[in-house]
């Protein structure tokens, strides 16, 4: 089974809807991140969680919003969805143990592909 | 603003030749770099890491090459096989910091 999983993996959606994507990972870690990808951007950062009472902006939190339901659970919203909202979603995960952020290689899921019409 | 970079978007390689993807960054702060492979309806899966105490980095077939002076870092593949066929993403981040910035990514095709 995968330690990172994301739900839905396919969403076509209309403007102005309300989504979530889902996120659950069995690795125990304490950090879990969401990112976007599109086109010639490379992943951008949205959000990040470093524990369930903590969470932070990234770099293009806006139009979002996640919540930290557990250690395992990180969900990610989109109030009312928008077309340049189109893009590839990733969940990551990685160990708060070892210290210092930078240090800590990030495990991603398989991907959420959302469509904005 | 972009603060890594990866100026070619695709590669070709004969099969059992050498790869090398390249990456550049601007911020000065970044001492630890990560390259993650990426195949299509999957996500990143982690591949090699360098800080930056070091110049090189290697496992296996793969090697990291950190130029500090020029911000640029290189991942050589040698001996390229067809299953290295993936998009390449470089990531970079400062201790100081807390989040990974990545690069846009390099679709690497290897052709047996």
């Amino acid at each position: 089974d995968a330690d990172v999983t994301q739900t839905p993996r396919n969403r076509i959606t209309k403007t102005g809807k309300r989504i979530m994507l889902e996120c659950s990972q069995t690795k125990g870690h304490d950090r879990m991140y969401w990112y976007r990808q599109d086109p010639g951007l490379g992943l951008r950062l949205i959000y990040y969680s470093f524990d369930v009472k903590d969470i932070n902006k990234g770099e293009i939190s806006d139009g979002y919003s996640v919540s930290r339901q557990a250690q395992a659970k990180f969900s990610l919203s989109l109030e009312s969805a928008i077309p340049n909202q189109t893009a590839l979603y990733f969940c990551a995960t990685s160990d708060g143990a070892a210290g210092s952020f930078s240090y800590n290689e990030q495990f991603f899921g398989p991907g959420t592909r959302l469509t904005v019409l | 603003d972009q603060q890594v970079k990866q100026n070619s978007p695709s590669l070709s390689v004969q099969e059992g030749r050498i790869s090398i993807l390249n990456c550049d960054y601007t911020n000065s702060m970044f001492d630890y770099f990560l390259w993650y492979k990426k195949y299509p309806a999957e996500g990143p899966t982690f591949l090699i890491s360098i800080s930056s105490i070091k110049d090189k980095n290697e496992d296996g077939r793969f090697t990291v090459f950190l130029n500090k002076s020029a911000k640029h870092l290189s991942l050589h593949i040698v001996p390229s096989q067809p299953g290295d066929s993936a998009v390449y993403f470089c990531a970079a981040s400062a201790e100081t910091g807390n989040q990974f910035y990545f690069g846009t990514g390099t679709s690497l095709t290897v052709i047996p």
